[in-house]
């Protein structure tokens, strides 16, 4: 079964509002989670490494100050989409690797749907 | 620096129809590679994995050896189906640079009944 939860699947907002998403690990601690977009030819982009306990490491280009981060427990990451406008449509995805395994591999969430009007 | 590259899409192919999708990679350690598999609308799914040189990981009739000496990972399939329609994407990760994933840029199959 899934061992990372991510929701809502879809979420339709109108331009300027905020959209929090929320990735959850199931049966493990992750210190670490991983936000992902994936734009429409199907290319996945880093956007940033959700750290428990501190601050988000975001990939270059990606504007932190609109892209929250917030990983508040072991289990729980937060992205909140700022003033969200129509060029921030896109799929985001989550993942977490179960912590002490180096060649373990990524779970994913079955990601978000954001729509922007 | 690590990369992926794999084979550009979309592929279609009949039902039965022998698949292969290539992948290679550049890395500077020795990485654990993987093959995810995204049905429409949905994240990934790990298909597949392969630790070390020679290993052969295999899933749901879908198969990929690790080729050091040619640096690939090539997914191949014998008898497709309407079901494994779908974006595969090639990965590693490798542990000189802290275990970070890389992804390739994902291939589209199609399978036509």
């Amino acid at each position: 079964g899934a061992v990372v939860s991510q929701h809502p699947s879809r979420v339709i907002c109108k331009s300027g509002t905020s959209v929090k998403i929320e990735c959850r690990s199931l049966d493990f601690q992750a210190t670490t989670m991983f936000w992902y977009r994936q734009f429409p030819k199907q290319s996945l982009m880093l956007m940033a490494t959700s750290n428990e306990g501190s601050k988000a490491t975001y990939e270059q280009g990606v504007e932190k100050d609109k892209f929250l981060i917030n990983h508040a427990s072991l289990t729980l990451s937060t992205l909140t989409v700022t003033s969200a406008h129509p060029e921030d449509s896109s799929f985001y995805i989550c993942s977490a690797r179960r912590p002490g395994q180096g060649d373990s591999p990524l779970h994913f969430g079955n990601g978000t749907r954001l729509t922007v009007t | 620096g690590d990369s992926v590259t794999q084979m550009e899409g979309p592929v279609t192919l009949s039902e039965e129809a022998f698949l292969t999708i290539n992948c290679t990679y550049t890395a500077t350690g020795y990485p654990s590679l993987f093959w995810y598999v995204q049905y429409p609308g949905e994240g990934l799914q790990l298909l597949l994995k392969a630790t070390k040189a020679d290993d052969k990981g295999s899933n749901k009739g879908f198969e990929a050896t690790y080729r050091k000496e040619t640096t690939s990972f090539h997914l191949e399939k014998g008898s497709v189906q309407v079901s494994d329609s779908a974006v595969y994407f090639c990965a590693l990760s490798d542990r000189n640079t802290g275990n970070q994933f890389y992804f390739g840029t994902g291939t589209s199959l199609t399978v036509i009944p």
